[in-house]
Order: structure tokens, then sequence, then C-alpha cells
């Protein structure tokens, strides 16, 4: 199993443009999130799925979109970039939310976002 | 609304030393508590999930703990190698929420040879 993978692993991108930020995995989670983590902070969400046609925001919105067209993928697109959208994005999945064992999050390794 | 430290926000030791990592939690209602790895430039890599009815978990030698009533959790590292240096995040599941999680801001570990 290839876990959680994304890509660009970076990407620099001018004010104004947009682009689009490629999650997917292969463990069969119903759950997937796009968390960001500005240097120093504590990671916070961005938005969230709970299966495929089921997305809903998380802490930190703005800004953003996603989509949920099938279980293992969960693009994160960016509008109009700002400079304010500098951060690494991290996408991640768990197989429940039970609040058991299963809510075990599995990370991607991040795509470094630089807007200029 | 939850949050999440962690003290301290960095911690040097010298190889072989056993060391505990400190979380609290402003809201003790919470559906578990996850305690995470990450190595510079990479991503995160899940260490020990406690449910909220447990006090404890170990995984050969990290052992986490939880309190809910005082909102802390620990994590015991022993006999700590140069390998084990990185940052360690823990997070917390909040009720009534669908897996989102809420993160400290991390303890970056340093571990001496």
């Amino acid at each position: 199993n290839a876990g959680v993978t994304q890509t660009p692993k970076f990407r620099i991108l001018k004010i104004g443009q947009s682009m689009t930020l490629q999650c997917t995995q292969d463990m069969n989670h119903n759950y997937m999130y796009w968390y960001r983590q500005d240097p120093g902070m504590g990671l916070k969400l961005i938005y969230y799925s709970v299966g495929a046609g089921i997305t809903d925001k998380g802490e930190v919105p703005n800004g953003y979109n996603v989509s949920r067209s099938t279980t293992e993928d969960f693009p994160l697109r960016l509008e109009l970039a700002a400079p304010s959208q500098t951060s690494v994005y991290f996408c991640a999945s768990s197989y429940s939310s039970s609040g058991g064992a299963g809510d075990t999050q599995y990370f991607g390794p991040g795509t470094r976002l630089t807007v200029l | 609304k939850q949050e999440v430290t962690q003290i301290p926000a960095a911690l040097s030791v010298p190889e072989g030393e056993n060391l505990v990592l400190n979380c609290s939690f402003t809201d003790s209602a919470i559906y578990n508590l996850q305690w995470f790895r990450q190595d510079p430039g990479k991503g995160l890599t899940s260490l020990l999930l406690i449910q909220s009815s447990q006090r404890e978990q170990t995984s050969g030698r990290l052992n986490a703990s939880l309190d809910k009533s005082s909102g802390r959790s620990t994590l015991y590292i022993a006999a700590s190698q140069p390998g084990d240096s990185a940052t360690y995040l823990c997070a917390v599941r909040p009720p009534g929420s669908q897996g989102n999680l809420i993160f400290g801001k991390g303890t970056k570990l340093s571990v001496k040879p």
C-alpha cells in the first residue's frame, strides 16, 4: 500500500493564480481531511469528507474548495491565491470516526506552497 | 473552544535518558487523543491513540497516558535514542466531530549522542 500520496511536493504561485493540490489514498478509508501547517503552529483543519460526495468546512475554509467524487481522491482547490495561503498542506485519511482505534489518521508527505 | 497546549516547545536530552512530553487540553470532553511524530520536511506518523475510556497505551518504548478529568496526557519515551529526534504533536478529537482533530503546536525533541 502506498498509503496517502500528495502531489506536487512543492509549488510557487503568483498572487491571483489558482491550483489544485492532489490527494489519493489506497486504504479504502471513508474519512479524509485537509490541514494546513504554518511555521511554529499546530495543524488547522481546512475541509473534511466523510465519504464520496460529502464534504464539509473545517476551521479555516476561506479561499479553498474541495470535492470528493471517489473514495480514493480528495483534491483541494485554491482560487485566487494570496500570500496568506503560503503554508504546508497535509492530506490525511482514517477508517472511521467511532472514537476507537479506527480513528487513527494517516498523513501524506505534504505540499509546500509559496505564494509570491 | 477546545485548545491544546504542549510544554515545553523544545527539549534537548542526552541519549539514554527517559523523558516525558506533556500535553494539556481545556475541555475534558474528548473522544480520543492521538500522539504523532513529525520529522523535518515530512508528514505526520501516528504513534499512539488513546480512547476516552482508556488510561494508557503502549507501543515499544513509548507509553502514553490520559487523564481526562485534569485535561492532561503524557508521552513517556524510555531509553531515548538519537533516532527519536523529531517534533511530537498531540491532538484531541472533540465530541460531535467527524474525526476532526485539534492539534497542539508540538514539542521539538533533540536527543544528543
